[in-house]
């Protein structure tokens, strides 16, 4: 059973629009929700992250809103632009489990011109 | 810093054979860790190390070895390819996860395996 969940495996917007991406979760237990970013023949990269006690955290055009109670996350981009075409993934953590280092199937976010 | 790097990048193996996946990293993190990536799956936890001499299994353990020696070095070996590990192979690396905080992974640039 997955307990991290990327619904959407794509996503195409235009450029200057907003870019929704979404992740839930099933554990109650994680203490920080962590983005990623990952360019074709790349590794993920660091984008932004989350602590359980902070509802939302923002990073330029970037921003992460969490929904504890619906166990729902979601990154914000705007404006969108072509350089943010990429996938992304959700990666929660929790410090009761020292490997439990999970990702979700990740969402390929297209950034039309 | 040269941060956390792969090798090879690409490697094609026929089924039976060994060979061992190099990671390296110049960071002094304590945890390092390798996953896989497949189509439609996401990254997947394969074997983790919070230390050196100390390593676990993770999500997809079956048909990978690991060991650590050294804070800086983490190698994934296939004992006997199969076609069902063609994938892209990544490295990773971060503070230790304990205390809790917000901590990120460091990953290298991967190693594409195909196993024919």
């Amino acid at each position: 059973d997955q307990q991290v969940k990327q619904n959407s495996p794509s996503l195409s917007v235009q450029e200057g629009r907003i870019s929704i991406l979404n992740c839930d979760y099933t554990n109650s237990m994680f203490d920080y929700f962590l983005w990623y970013k990952k360019y074709p023949a790349e590794g993920p990269t660091f984008l932004i992250s989350i602590s359980s006690i902070k509802d939302k955290n923002e990073d330029g055009r970037f921003t992460v809103f969490l929904n504890k109670s619906a166990k729902h996350l979601s990154l914000h981009i705007v404006p969108s632009q072509p350089g943010d075409s990429a996938v992304y993934f959700c990666s929660p953590i929790y410090g009761g489990s020292q490997g439990n280092l999970i990702f979700g199937k990740g969402t390929k976010l297209s950034v039309k011109p | 810093n040269a941060g956390v790097t792969q090798t090879p990048k690409f490697q094609v193996l026929k089924t039976g054979q060994s060979m061992t996946l190099q990671c390296a990293q110049d960071m002094n993190h304590e945890y390092m860790s390798w996953y896989r990536q497949d189509p439609g799956m996401g990254l997947r936890l394969i074997h983790y190390s919070v230390g050196a001499g100390i390593t676990d299994q993770g999500e997809v353990p079956n048909g990978y070895n690991v060991s650590r020696s050294t804070t800086e070095d983490f190698p994934l070996r296939l004992l006997s390819a199969a076609p069902s590990q063609t994938s892209v192979y990544f490295c990773a690396s971060s503070y230790s996860p304990l205390p809790q905080g917000d901590y990120e992974q460091y990953f290298g640039p991967g190693t594409r395996l195909t196993v024919t």
